[in-house]
């Protein structure tokens, strides 16, 4: 079975703070891919990261990091100073060669000023 | 560079009516998906299609239709709307698995449907 578990249904940080987002997945595939998506209030989704799973190596662009472990099978998304505008639905998402993609219930952040 | 074009954005139905979204890409994916998004909540898949001619049920797929004649269009139809059909309803489309390093579902603006 594929399955994407976001435990956190919502967080609120005061601006500055760091903030991480927890992602842990299921899948039998050896093979696949992992997403992060932003959808901001407007409600488009935006296209954060992709990851395949035979690349563990972290990944940070800007203020924003992700921490992929096979052994827990997590993909955790951390945005470091958060700022009001990172307020915004995310969802981590899991897809195959050939199938489709599953996503998990998403996150609430809030950033306060 | 237009991506992914669904429409109509915002759309009022009357319980039993029907209709139709529209989707269109025009990056000549061969995967194409419908999802919706139920206030407050993830996105689950309704029906997707590998290729032209080829259409599959997802999670939800119960009170819709979808053909894909074309590798551009994957229209979505209602026929017979219900309550339980308010939502919001995402296309995507994505690369074929052959070129899986481009393996991202490039997702239209939604289209918010309310049925009463």
């Amino acid at each position: 079975a594929q399955k994407v578990t976001q435990a956190q249904t919502e967080i609120s940080v005061v601006e500055k703070e760091d903030v991480t987002l927890d992602c842990v997945y299921e899948t039998r595939d050896t093979t696949y891919y992992l997403f992060w998506y932003k959808q901001p209030p407007s409600g488009e989704l935006v296209f954060l990261i992709r990851r395949n799973s035979f690349d563990e190596q972290n990944e940070i662009s800007g203020r924003y990091s992700w921490n992929f472990q096979k052994s827990t099978s997590s993909f955790n998304f951390t945005i470091t100073a958060s700022q009001v505008v990172d307020s915004a639905v995310y969802f981590c998402a899991l897809g195959h060669y050939g199938q489709n993609f599953v996503f998990g219930p998403g996150t609430r952040l809030s950033v306060l000023p | 560079n237009a991506g992914v074009t669904q429409t109509p954005k915002f759309r009022i139905l009357k319980i039993g009516q029907s209709m139709t979204l529209q989707c269109a890409q025009d990056m000549n994916h061969n995967y194409m998906y419908w999802y919706r998004q139920d206030p407050g909540m993830g996105l689950k898949l309704i029906y997707y299609s590998v290729g032209a001619g080829i259409t599959d049920k997802g999670e939800v797929p119960n009170g819709y239709n979808v053909s894909r004649s074309t590798t551009e269009d994957f229209p979505l139809r209602l026929e017979l709307a219900a309550p339980s059909q308010t939502s919001v309803y995402f296309c995507a489309s994505s690369y074929s698995p052959a070129l899986a390093e481009n393996t991202e579902a490039f997702f239209g603006q939604g289209t918010r449907l309310t049925v009463v």
